[in-house]
């Protein structure tokens, strides 16, 4: 158990909704990573979190949102669906913004579009 | 661009043996960090190793090491006394600059014949 937990751990939905999905850092940890894994496009970072702050962008496209509230939980927003959203999205935290801060990866969520 | 190459998208390994996973990255970072990380079939992200790039001795961690070449921008990942449990995907991350971000390679699926 890493510490990091995301709810929900799956979801299914219809073309053209939205779904949030949430992310609990581990105690302690400020930063909030958001990756995306398809199988097309393997593992994807798609944006990081600092401290309530964005602090960078991967490949999130314009239909995706992110935000991260003052208990630092995250959440990612998507919206109008596509079939081709349907992947494993992990959060990943870690103390710092540093890369010798170990990132520490949740359990994902797993967003089915139908 | 920051790019992570693995070109072994499947290897097999007795029980017991050992086995490399080949790993190969372009960046024009200066300072940067390698990581293995293992996914197993409940699609946890488990890191296994990593290595900073300005410490030239390969890191180790009980039957897991690496071969850090950094001319030749080479990292790879051997497995020694293969154990079943080491069935898994395993993925090769770069991580370099301010952003902190991870940029995974597309993957390595592990089988161990018993």
């Amino acid at each position: 158990d890493s510490g990091v937990t995301q709810t929900p751990k799956h979801l299914i939905t219809a073309t053209g909704q939205r779904v949030t999905l949430r992310c609990s850092p581990r105690s302690g940890d400020l930063s909030v990573y958001w990756y995306q894994q398809s199988l097309d496009q393997g593992l994807q970072f798609l944006i990081h979190y600092y401290n309530g702050e964005e602090r960078a962008k991967g490949n999130i496209l314009e239909r995706f949102s992110a935000q991260q509230f003052p208990d630092l939980h995250s959440e990612l927003n998507l919206s109008s669906l596509e079939l081709g959203d349907s992947a494993l999205y992990f959060c990943a935290s870690s103390v710092g913004t540093r890369l010798y801060n170990e990132q520490f990866f949740g359990p994902g969520t797993r967003l089915t579009v139908l | 661009a920051q790019t992570v190459t693995q070109s072994q998208p499947e290897m097999s390994v007795q029980e017991a043996e050992t086995v490399t996973l080949s790993c190969t990255y372009d960046t024009s970072e200066s300072d940067y960090y390698l990581f293995w990380y293992k996914q197993p079939p409940s699609r946890q992200m488990i890191l296994v190793i990593r290595q900073e790039a300005y410490k030239q001795q390969n890191a180790t961690e009980n039957r897991f090491s690496v071969n850090f070449q950094k001319a030749a921008k080479s990292f790879s990942l051997k497995i020694s006394d293969s154990q079943l449990g080491d069935a898994a995907m395993y993925f090769c991350a770069h991580g370099g600059g301010s952003q902190g971000n991870l940029i995974f390679g597309k993957g390595t699926k592990l089988s161990v014949k018993p």
